[in-house]
């Protein structure tokens, strides 16, 4: 099943700061969060774990809710490298599954 | 060197064509995933390797082939395609399985196009 990204596009002006959420219906394993820039490779940006363990980019900043299974994605300061198209990817837990299922995405546009 | 490289960048095929498509890492990752992405779509799991045996293969059909040679290489091979099959494939890896809470690194993908 599908996670539940939102908003599905944000445009902001530099130096403004996002909130991309992710939420799902099961219970997460993990989350991942991922920017793809069009005609380019994903690139990642943040994992975070059940249990609380986090690691990623420094300049990036996420969280991740448990009980609610969701996570955000926190943007600030926004420059315009950061547009793109933003992903979070999700292991359910107890399914022993591996590789990710990815919402559909937020577009993000940093205007001048 | 973080780097998952592809092969071709780009691909046109025709329905009766056999083709392979290539992945290659040298971060000593020991998971592999073949990805298939749609225009305007997130990525979707088609298959993923684990110490070099398939472990999931997500109801892909039989007409795509995958193969890991060894720890540092994946094929696809793909056979009898539909127009439909056409987009960006990528391939990704990861120290172990993303399942475990690892990053994956995806390569740049092979653009397909079926005819």
């Amino acid at each position: 099943q599908q996670p539940v990204q939102s908003p599905q596009a944000v445009i902001l002006r530099e130096g403004e700061d996002a909130v991309i959420n992710c939420s799902s219906s099961k219970a997460l394993y993990s989350v991942h969060w991922y920017r793809q820039k069009h005609g380019e490779a994903p690139v990642f940006l943040m994992i975070l774990l059940k249990g609380g363990e986090q690691k990623g980019h420094e300049k990036i900043s996420a969280s991740f809710n448990e009980k609610k299974q969701q996570s955000s994605l926190y943007l600030t300061a926004s420059q315009l490298s950061y547009s793109g198209t933003y992903f979070c990817g999700t292991v359910y837990s107890g399914g022993g599954a591996d590789g990710l299922t990815f919402g559909k995405g937020t577009h993000l546009i940093i205007q001048p | 060197d973080t780097e998952v490289t592809q092969t071709p960048k780009h691909l046109v095929m025709g329905m009766t064509n056999k083709k392979s498509l290539k992945c290659e890492q040298h971060m000593g990752h020991r998971a592999m995933y073949w990805y298939k992405q749609k225009a305007k779509k997130p990525p979707e799991l088609m298959f993923v390797y684990s110490y070099e045996k398939l472990s999931i293969n997500e109801s892909v059909p039989s007409r795509f082939s995958p193969e890991c040679p060894n720890s540092s290489l994946l094929n696809l091979h793909l056979h009898a395609l539909q127009p439909e099959d056409s987009a960006l494939y990528l391939c990704a890896s990861s120290q172990a399985r993303q399942g475990r809470g690892t990053e994956a690194f995806f390569g740049q993908g092979t653009r397909l196009t079926v005819v």
